[in-house]
């Protein structure tokens, strides 16, 4: 098990509303990056941050926002909740030195839209 | 970045016996590559990784090795055990040395260990 936690576990929406994903990096890591994985797919890139500033983006919409705060913990929001959205949102941290970061996965936080 | 690829969704082998897991990558300026390990209901565990300055490296049971001539990596566990059944996904950094433009995964490739 890495050290990365998540919240909540699971998580039901409807079409249109706000939601707020978060994420506690591992002890020492000073990246986060944020995932979607659709059911059957391979996890997609959605965004870094690093020292609290968005460092690179996926081809992801800008209602896919995040934040990072000075302990280094995350958050994913997400507005306008579209059926599509259903996945599972991994977030993954890192520690940005030299040129090859392993990312340690959390578990997710599986959103349902409906 | 481009896309990475799997050759085959399902892997079935049995017990004991040697499994290899290959990958098609397609973007030439990709440098970095992991394997990772997802199992039902949990994220991606890593399991072993390699720089585009080497083409092979061995881990406990693992060995991923990479062909940057034809762009195909692989993954070979030996003796498989009933553990190592999951979803097996190959990753590359695009060449994004500081990881910025994030990972690029491949679809997977669930590998079912038959007792």
């Amino acid at each position: 098990e890495t050290g990365v936690t998540q919240s909540p576990t699971h998580l039901i929406k409807t079409r249109g509303q706000q939601v707020t994903l978060r994420c506690s990096s591992q002890s020492g890591h000073n990246t986060v990056s944020w995932y979607q994985q659709a059911l059957g797919q391979g996890p997609q890139f959605i965004f870094q941050y690093y020292r609290e500033e968005e460092n690179g983006r996926g081809n992801f919409p800008p209602r896919f926002s995040g934040l990072q705060f000075p302990n280094y913990s995350s958050e994913l929001n997400v507005n306008a909740l579209e059926l599509d959205d259903s996945a599972l949102y991994l977030c993954a941290s890192s520690w940005r030195v030299g040129a090859y970061n392993e990312q340690f996965f959390g578990p997710g936080t599986r959103l349902t839209v409906l | 970045g481009e896309s990475v690829g799997l050759h085959l969704p399902t892997l079935s082998v049995q017990e004991g016996d040697n499994s290899i897991i290959n990958c098609a990558y397609s973007n030439s300026a990709s440098d970095y590559f992991i394997w990772y390990k997802q199992e039902s209901g949990k994220g991606p565990q890593f399991i072993i990784d390699i720089r585009s300055n080497m083409d092979k490296r061995q881990g406990q049971r693992v060995t991923v090795l990479l062909n940057k001539t034809v762009k195909h990596l692989s993954l070979q566990i030996a003796a498989t055990q009933p553990g190592d059944s999951a979803v097996y996904f190959c990753a590359e950094n695009g060449g994004s040395g500081g990881g910025a433009d994030g990972l690029t995964f491949g679809k997977g490739t669930h590998l079912i260990i038959q007792p």
